[in-house]
């Protein structure tokens, strides 16, 4: 059953350095999303992506966030200049096209800066 | 703003024993709602939804969900909880724009023998 797949499990970074977490949505899926759980609290959306461009993002993906698909398979997020409350478990999700309203999740990256 | 409340943060049952978890959604019109489970090192595993229709929705792994729009409830139910079934449950709603998942805290199922 294809599933989407992230990398790294668990990124330890210092503050101010940029990391950025890998995804590979399901093959034929053609809208793709960041959410992000810090530790404790609910999960929430970041960012959606389709055709190229972000279709939507939060008031949490601020100037520090970027989205990118680098070619026909991953999907990246990236965080310029990470700070300590950006410690989270980030996950990834895809789906096959609008109307179904299904998301895929993958397993999760944790980010601890420290 | 739409909200998603799930008011159990921890729950146990004894393995064998019925499951009913909790979830009340804040929205103005006809929500889309999911339960999601996530066992330790998984993704988010969708168990069933509801867009519209038939308020009772059956599952996979035998859960089952009630859409009541008078209590703005979606409770998720199990009639005979397995060890297996312990994990983290979270309730979901699509946000207006049918864009983005707005969550609830989640709940976390122990399961004692």
């Amino acid at each position: 059953e294809p599933e989407v797949t992230q990398t790294p499990s668990h990124q330890v970074t210092q503050m101010g350095q940029e990391v950025i977490l890998r995804c590979v949505p399901i093959s034929n899926h053609l809208y793709f999303y960041w959410y992000r759980q810090i530790l404790g609290q609910k999960v929430e959306f970041l960012v959606s992506f389709y055709n190229n461009e972000i279709s939507e993002k939060s008031e949490i993906f601020d100037d520090q966030f970027s989205v990118e698909r680098p070619d026909g398979s991953n999907f990246t997020l990236k965080i310029r200049s990470t700070k300590l409350e950006d410690s989270a478990m980030y996950f990834c999700a895809s789906s096959r096209d609008r109307s179904s309203y299904e998301q895929y999740f993958g397993p999760g990256t944790r980010l601890t800066v420290t | 703003a739409q909200s998603v409340t799930q008011p159990d943060i921890h729950i146990t049952v004894s393995e064998g024993a019925s499951l009913e978890l909790r979830c009340n959604y804040s929205y103005g019109a006809t929500p889309y709602l999911f339960w999601y489970v996530q066992s330790p090192g998984q993704g988010l595993q969708l168990l069933l939804k509801y867009f519209s229709g038939d308020t009772l929705v059956q599952g996979i792994k035998g859960f089952e969900a009630e859409f009541k729009r008078s209590q703005s409830s979606f409770n998720l139910r199990k009639p005979s909880v397995h060890w297996s079934d312990a994990a983290e449950y979270f309730c979901a709603a699509l946000n207006q724009a049918g864009t983005a998942l707005i969550f609830g805290k989640g709940t976390t199922l122990s399961v004692s023998s």
